[in-house]
């Protein structure tokens, strides 16, 4: 069974400014994707960015990028100049490509203030 | 917003009794996916219809149950409600299977068991 640790439950940042949120997972599958979500109060979970496990290459989606490190098993979220509707929780998620069904970590409170 | 709906949004029950709780799937999307996520955790996986078939599981009893109808959209039928299953629950609709297919989510539903 895959496993998804989101290790802080909480951060803060200032507008404009660049947080990272961190992730590591387990598995012993080797082709899989990743993904990082983002539900806002409104409790809609919305897709931020996806990463497949087979590509070396990082993704970026506008201001959000990934560090995608295999073999530490590691899938951080970098977000560059915050912004005040990027408050939210931030779920990373493993998808075993056998089953097309999400693991979610607990998720980090991103709290961005002005 | 996802072109996914649910309802209710709100629904408060009594411990045993028993809930259903839709989900309609974004137009042309075949798949259905079921979360429960209880307070400040991630969301877990209940189980997944494809073509009005169940296809996957998680780890939750019996007593959760589902259906698919031809128009894709979906129930999630819970018997013999106990405290526990206070949560909010998700619904995700895709088109066909695997990561390459974007998952949409719903608003969700919170329930609540006392």
């Amino acid at each position: 069974a895959q496993t998804v640790t989101q290790s802080q439950p909480e951060m803060s940042v200032q507008e404009a400014e660049t947080v990272t949120l961190s992730c590591t997972y387990d598995t012993s599958e080797n082709n899989y994707y990743l993904f990082w979500y983002k539900q806002p109060p409104s409790r809609q979970m919305i897709l931020v960015i996806r990463q497949e496990a087979y590509k070396q290459q990082n993704a970026t989606e506008n201001r959000f990028s990934v560090n995608f490190q295999k073999a530490a098993k590691s899938f951080s979220l970098k977000i560059s100049d915050s912004q005040l509707g990027d408050t939210a929780m931030y779920f990373c998620a493993f998808m075993d490509l056998r089953y097309s069904t999400l693991t979610f970590g607990k998720g980090t409170m991103l709290l961005v203030s002005p | 917003e996802t072109g996914v709906t649910q309802s209710p949004t709100h629904l408060i029950k009594t411990r045993g009794q028993q809930v259903t709780l839709r989900c309609s799937s974004q137009s042309g999307h075949n798949t259905v996916s079921w979360y429960q996520q209880a307070l400040g955790q991630g969301p877990q996986f209940i189980f997944q219809y494809y073509r009005e078939e169940e296809n996957g599981r998680g780890n939750f009893p019996p007593r959760f149950s589902g259906l698919q109808f031809p128009n894709y959209s979906s129930e999630l039928n819970v018997n013999a409600l106990e405290l526990d299953d206070s949560a909010l629950y998700l619904c995700a609709s895709s088109l066909g299977q695997g990561a390459s297919t974007e998952a949409f989510f719903g608003q969700g539903t919170r329930l609540t068991v006392v």
